[in-house]
């Protein structure tokens, strides 16, 4: 793989239903993201993490949890999905956290939550 | 508290200028960049400025910095149908370990 992937592309979830969205990076890169992106709002931060080991919240991260136990991957998890939780999901990256930041994004994941 | 605004939707016909505007109210932005999101994918980054520059030109895309009204434009020269996108203007902030805050971004399409 070249960049940053996420998988499933997409997905319909019922609600109270787990799910894992998983986002895989191969660039060493060593800070990582989650957005949500909905019509009028534009994205959304729901965690980041600076490093492996760590984790931090963002704007929105109720309802959400990640792990970050590698450089590598960033699983995002839903533990009982909602309707509202019905998005399009952006993972991200960079080399550093710092003042400059330029972040590569996954493709995305359409999540239904019905 | 930090907020970037931009208008959501912005006309233009092909081989005309593309202007996007957009404010932010924190004055301690670092960099200011300009995302390009095509349908379907995620976002990339177009161009970015250092807080302490006025303008920054890349062949047909142009940013202006005014600091005083804390106002960032992109202006596109010669738009073409392939660059009907959604654009986003993003922050970083010093000190907020380089997290990002993005506008609602601007539909920009191009009519042949």
């Amino acid at each position: 793989i070249a960049g940053i992937t996420q998988a499933p592309t997409s997905q319909i979830l019922a609600a109270g239903r787990r799910m894992t969205l998983r986002c895989t990076q191969d660039m060493r890169h060593n800070a990582m993201y989650w957005y949500r992106q909905d019509l009028g709002l534009g994205l959304r931060l729901i965690h980041y993490s600076n490093t492996a080991g760590t984790t931090g919240k963002g704007e929105v991260p109720d309802g959400y949890s990640v792990s970050r136990a590698n450089t590598d991957d960033f699983p995002l998890t839903l533990a009982s999905a909602v309707p509202s939780q019905t998005s399009v999901y952006f993972c991200a990256s960079t080399l550093e956290s710092g003042s400059y930041n330029e972040q590569f994004f996954g493709p995305g994941t359409r999540l239904t939550v019905l | 508290g930090e907020d970037v605004e931009q208008s959501l939707f912005l006309s233009v016909r092909e081989g005309d200028s593309s202007v996007i505007n957009c404010t932010y109210t924190d004055s301690s932005s670092t960099y200011l960049y300009w995302y390009k999101q095509e349908p379907g994918a995620g976002l990339q980054l177009l161009t970015y400025i250092f807080s302490n520059m006025d303008m920054k030109q890349d062949q047909r895309l142009t940013v202006l910095l005014n600091k005083k009204d804390k106002h960032l434009s992109l202006r596109i020269a010669d738009t073409q149908t392939g660059d009907s996108a959604i654009y986003f203007c993003a922050e970083s902030l010093r000190g907020s370990q380089g997290n990002l805050i993005f506008g609602k971004g601007t539909k920009l399409s191009v009519k042949p």
